[in-house]
């Protein structure tokens, strides 16, 4: 059974850094190139960050370019994202998510952690 | 990027009815690579349908996608109490992947 376990969300003030983390279990992690959505409270779904198989390739919204930096650790099976400069409007639940389909950045997912919050608030 | 504009935007429905929702894309879809989502709520999205038309495991044949090019639809074809739920539509076919809106579908 594939299960994605987030971590490391809370509150934090506006400029501050946070790392989330994602351990991953039941399939091979290391095969599989790895998202990060989020969901703004209210709101849909917007894409964060996508980081290959391999690790060679990542890609990141517009959003968060040169603020976020994706990055996975294959023996220990765990997804991180760390998160520099935050916004207020980066506060969201945010997903760790394995993808189905993956190709140049674009791809598909078809498993989702539960999410952990981060708020950006003074 | 690629633009989803969902509709309705709320729909309101009774058990045991039939719905189509609509997936419309700014420029065409490569590959048709388009997947839809089911979201309840104080949970994550779970995949129900991906390339289009293709169901996902575990997925009840009750939902089915047709659809390509620009426009994309989600049919259910007849609606159980664990249906309603909001809806998203997202496209794979090119970077950076998008999402539509959502479609939010509640009991009558």
């Amino acid at each position: 059974e594939v299960q994605l376990l987030e971590s490391g969300g809370g509150l934090i003030q506006p400029g501050g850094s946070l790392r989330l983390s994602c351990a991953a279990s039941g399939f091979t992690f290391s095969s599989y190139a790895m998202s990060w959505v989020r969901q703004a409270p209210g709101k849909g779904l917007e894409w964060v960050s996508v980081i290959s198989g391999s690790g060679s390739s990542t890609f990141h919204a517009d959003s968060v370019k040169g603020r976020f930096t994706i990055s996975r650790d294959d023996p220990k099976h765990t997804l991180h994202l760390q998160m520099n400069s935050l916004r207020a409007e980066d506060t969201a639940v945010y997903y760790c998510a394995k993808t189905r389909y993956f190709s140049g950045g674009s791809h598909d997912v078809d498993y989702w952690g539960q999410g952990t919050l981060v708020t950006v608030s003074s | 990027e690629i633009v989803l504009t969902q509709s309705p935007g709320t729909l309101s429905l009774s058990p045991g009815e039939r719905v189509t929702l609509s997936c419309r894309a700014s420029q065409s879809v490569t590959y048709n690579c388009l997947a839809w989502y089911q979201q309840k709520p104080g949970q994550a999205p779970r995949l129900l349908i991906y390339d289009a038309s293709s169901r996902a495991t575990g997925i009840p044949d009750r939902f089915s996608g047709s659809g390509s090019g620009t426009d994309f639809t989600l049919t259910i074809s007849r609606l159980e109490p664990e249906d309603f739920a909001v809806y998203y539509c997202q496209q794979c076919g090119s970077s950076p992947i998008t999402f539509g809106q959502g479609t939010r579908l509640e009991i009558k």
